[in-house]
């Protein structure tokens, strides 16, 4: 069935260095991918989204990468800073749902070492 | 910035009552949506909500859970009978006439005892 996964459960990086979330999704009609941020006892909160139209998107200090050929979705945060810290999931959307229901993936937790 | 707001932020019943939560959606907002998360897991879609009636639910969403918009801002998910397995964060979010995105709530933990 539909499935959006992530590599890695937890990923601790130093701080001011570059992080790179990975994500891998089953679909291979989605066409619309979006990377949320939660922080402990928050709800998601948007960062980036890109269409499958597109290869790389960048937004402030992140940038998503979408690797249709291997289905692979990537989220890179330069120069990572503790407020960085949080879960990260990755999500899609399948081309079957006409509600804009997203398929979420399990998170990887991102922990910024000082 | 434009807000969803849930209350009660955590909420503490006992197996088989009646919850409801409650969201308040993103004031222009047309589309609205409940996800859970049970601890540790992913954020799992229950159902989307749009010019006043479901269009579309997940198999989580069974004859226990329901939905309603009963003033035009208020949009709540009432669970009839709890399970101990309905423990998890709930989350309302909300999205605009032409827009990909959603803006979430803070979430509402419930806990079933």
């Amino acid at each position: 069935g539909e499935s959006v996964g992530l590599h890695l459960p937890t990923l601790s990086v130093q701080e001011g260095d570059n992080s790179i979330i990975n994500c891998a999704y089953s679909n291979s009609a989605s066409d619309y991918f979006i990377w949320y941020k939660q922080e402990s006892g928050k709800g998601p909160q948007f960062i980036i989204d890109i269409r499958s139209n597109m290869d790389k998107r960048q937004g402030q200090r992140v940038t998503v990468l979408l690797n249709k050929t291997v289905k692979h979705l990537s989220l890179q945060i330069a120069a990572t800073q503790p407020g960085d810290s949080a879960v990260y999931f990755c999500a899609e959307i399948p081309p079957t749902s006409g509600t804009y229901k997203y398929i979420f993936g399990t998170g990887t937790r991102l922990k910024v070492l000082a | 910035e434009p807000e969803v707001t849930q209350t009660p932020s955590h909420q503490v019943t006992q197996m088989g009552q009646e919850v409801i939560l409650r969201c308040v959606p993103i004031s222009n907002h047309l589309y609205f949506y409940w996800y859970r998360q049970i601890l540790g897991q992913k954020v799992e879609f229950l159902v989307s909500f749009y010019n006043n009636e479901i269009s579309e639910k997940s198999e989580i969403f069974d004859d226990q859970f329901s939905v309603e918009r009963p003033d035009g801002s208020n949009f709540t998910l009432k669970i009839r009978s709890t399970k101990l397995e309905d423990s998890a964060m709930y989350f309302c979010a909300s999205r605009g006439q032409g827009e990909d995105g959603y803006t979430f709530g803070s979430g509402t933990r419930l806990t079933v005892v």
